[in-house]
């Protein structure tokens, strides 16, 4: 089946640097992307959708210039925490569209999951 | 518009014993029903979908869901509960194949 990739799976950092996060569909073309923040024993949060080629769409109360995604190919979203700080410390998922055989077929698959652990 | 709910938080059964994790949705055409499954500190694993074909769905891991439009229902239900199986399960609702509205999830604890 369809596989996406995450990368780095945990990562440890000072306050005050930035992250990044990357997500890869394997083996389809993923036009939209989807990133998650979940809190311990929590259903996953939605931060925002990028659109290849476009600028994310980030829900309410998500900071863009905190959370910075860049969709550059069909492939491959980034997720980049500015200046964390241990409040971000967070398990982040991505999830990929993928197209399917039409529009009611679509499913999501989603990557192992980044754990950002800011100090 | 679209949502999800999941009935119960919280799931417990013994080992052995049949498994029925509850969820409703809303939707105002015909949806796209999943079921995910999450292990601890992993990303979600596709269990089954629905897709306006057969209304009994079977999964992986023996698990299995009946789309019931009357009932706005799509419970999973798995006849005998394995160890393996505590985890977070997540019911989805997608009608674009492009937007996908997640319920709160419901913890399923297996007892030995």
């Amino acid at each position: 089946g369809a596989v996406v990739s995450q990368h780095p799976s945990w990562v440890i950092c000072k306050s005050g640097t930035s992250v990044k996060i990357e997500c890869r569909s394997l083996d389809f073309q993923a036009t939209t992307m989807f990133w998650y923040r979940q809190f311990p024993k929590q259903s996953l949060m939605l931060m925002a959708t990028s659109n290849e080629g476009s600028k994310a769409t980030y829900e309410q109360g998500v900071e863009k210039d905190k959370f910075l995604i860049n969709h550059a190919s069909l492939t491959l979203s980034t997720l980049t925490v500015t200046s964390a700080h241990p409040e971000d410390s967070s398990f982040y998922i991505c999830s990929a569209a993928h197209p399917g055989l039409t529009s009611n077929t679509g499913e999501l698959f989603f990557g192992e999951g980044s754990r950002l652990t800011v100090l | 518009a679209q949502s999800v709910t999941q009935l119960d938080s919280h799931v417990s059964v013994s080992e052995g014993t049949p498994v029925l994790l509850r969820c409703n949705y809303s939707s105002s055409y015909s949806p796209s029903l999943f079921w995910y499954v999450q292990h601890p500190n992993k990303g979600l694993q596709l269990l089954l979908k629905y897709t306006s074909a057969a209304t009994l769905v079977k999964g992986i891991n023996g698990f299995e869901a009946e789309f019931k439009k009357s009932e706005t229902s799509f419970h999973l239900t798995k006849p005998s509960a394995h160890m393996s199986d505590a985890a977070e399960y997540f019911c989805v609702v997608s009608e674009s194949g492009n937007q996908f509205y997640f319920g709160t999830g419901t913890s399923l604890t297996v007892i030995p």
